[in-house]
């Protein structure tokens, strides 16, 4: 099947600094990628949708020019937390749409992120 | 998006049979469900996706009633490996459209 990458794994902070996670797609293509956030016992919360050669869509809530987000060929998406603050830590997680026809999205293993 | 409601956790045993349920009531026609499981500090995985009756993979079946209401994820004898954290969610037969993810179910297994 279809993988996923991203890179860091996890990384550790000062507050104040920016951090970039890169999410890949390693056998397949990926005009749209999506980032997720999740809070330790808490579900995925969609942070944003990230087109290749256009604009990010942000959700509600989401502050763009925090999070920005490049997705600069079809097979990299990067996301950079801006001014990392305590409370941006997180575990981030993209996502790629599969190709057959399905429903199915294949996940990157995230990337723990600890502002200190 | 349709809304859907699990049971927040579940326990079960070694080589138990497990099924755990999921409420949409707002399904809409073009709507199909999709299962995803999560292990601790890892992306969700795909497990199975299905639009009405029944749907059996390698891994697990999927049980869905005439009225698409519910529907039913059944893992056959989970072992230890099995625990982890199982998504429920209902939407368009698209892969490029992005995901609502609810609580999730929590499945322990225990020896």
């Amino acid at each position: 099947g279809a993988v996923v990458s991203q890179h860091p794994s996890w990384v550790i902070c000062k507050s104040g600094t920016s951090v970039k996670i890169e999410c890949r797609s390693l056998d397949f293509q990926a005009t749209t990628m999506f980032w997720y956030r999740q809070f330790p016992k808490q579900s995925l919360m969609l942070m944003a949708t990230s087109n290749e050669g256009s604009k990010a869509t942000y959700e509600q809530g989401v502050e763009k020019d925090k999070f920005l987000i490049n997705h600069a060929s079809l097979t990299l998406s990067t996301l950079t937390v801006t001014s990392a603050h305590p409370e941006d830590s997180s575990f981030y997680i993209c996502s790629a749409p599969g190709q057959d026809g399905y429903n199915e999205q294949f996940f990157g293993p995230g990337t723990r992120l600890t502002v200190l | 998006l349709a809304k859907t409601t699990q049971p927040i956790s579940m326990d079960s045993y070694e080589g138990q049979e497990v099924n755990i349920t999921c409420s949409h009531n707002n399904i809409a026609t073009n709507d199909y469900i999709t299962w995803y499981q999560q292990f601790p500090s890892q992306g969700p995985r795909f497990i199975i996706q299905g639009y009405k009756t029944k749907v059996t993979n390698e891994v697990a079946s999927l049980f869905i009633p005439a009225d698409r209401k519910s529907s039913t994820l059944s893992l056959p004898r989970v072992s230890l490996s099995d625990t982890a954290v199982y998504y429920c969610l209902v939407g368009p037969n698209n892969a490029g459209n992005m995901l609502t993810f609810g609580g999730g179910t929590r499945l322990m297994v225990k020896p």
